[in-house]
């Protein structure tokens, strides 16, 4: 069955440092892979996905991703964070045979000036 | 494009009562799902919708569940004999093609269930 991890449930980092926010997914074939962004009051919205091809994909808000099928990740990455980035982060798999997506238990983002 | 829309965006009940949510997809879209999140997890899938028919149910989705969408336009989700663990966010999401294509969230509605 497809299945998603994302193994840290909270993360702090200071305004202005790197992020790395980890992902792994359990899936046979090739997966769709999304990374969406949750803030308080507001719908989820897509930062990036991965379909096929190149395997590092650029998203909204200076956001990028990696797939890595041999470590069946599909981490996220941003070099500078800004204040406004803090927020629940999900990362889903979807299958190309059904329309559902799987959802990890997401990872919180609390950022410091 | 005014984006997914729910309403309500709260409801509190009493245990035992009925509830009906709606949503209302982007208006092209053919493709309409339901999720539900409870504090401290990501959205399980409920059902979803291609135009006006039901094509998977999850068995999360109880036979108090219920969910149409008569028209293929907007869905309603209804929960008969509300219990406290219904309690959670309920969210609608739209795409416009199969196979894996963006799914547009809307902002949920939120279920207390006293």
């Amino acid at each position: 069955a497809q299945s998603v991890t994302q193994p840290d449930i909270h993360i702090t980092v200071s305004e202005g440092a790197s992020l790395e926010l980890r992902c792994n997914y359990s899936y046979g074939a090739t997966p769709y892979l999304f990374w969406y962004v949750q803030s308080p009051g507001q719908g989820l919205q897509l930062l990036l996905k991965y379909f096929s091809g190149d395997t590092l994909v650029q998203g909204i808000k200076g956001f990028e991703a990696e797939f890595k099928r041999s470590q069946s990740s599909f981490n996220l990455r941003k070099p500078s964070v800004h204040w406004s980035d803090a927020a629940e982060y999900f990362c889903a798999v979807g299958a190309d045979n059904t329309d559902k997506l799987i959802f990890g238990t997401g990872t919180r983002l609390q950022v410091f000036p | 494009d005014t984006g997914v829309s729910q309403n309500p965006r709260h409801k509190i009940t009493k245990r035992g009562q009925n509830v009906t949510f709606r949503c209302d997809p982007i208006s092209e879209h053919n493709r309409l799902y339901w999720y539900r999140q409870t504090l401290g997890q990501g959205p399980e899938f409920l059902t979803y919708f291609q135009n006006e028919a039901q094509l998977e149910k999850s068995r999360l989705l109880s036979d108090r569940f219920s969910a149409e969408r008569p028209k293929g336009s907007f869905s309603t989700l209804e929960i008969q004999r509300t219990e406290q663990g219904d309690s959670a966010m309920y969210l609608c999401a739209s795409s416009l093609v199969a196979g894996g294509d963006e799914q547009f969230f809307g902002p949920g509605t939120r279920l207390t269930v006293l």
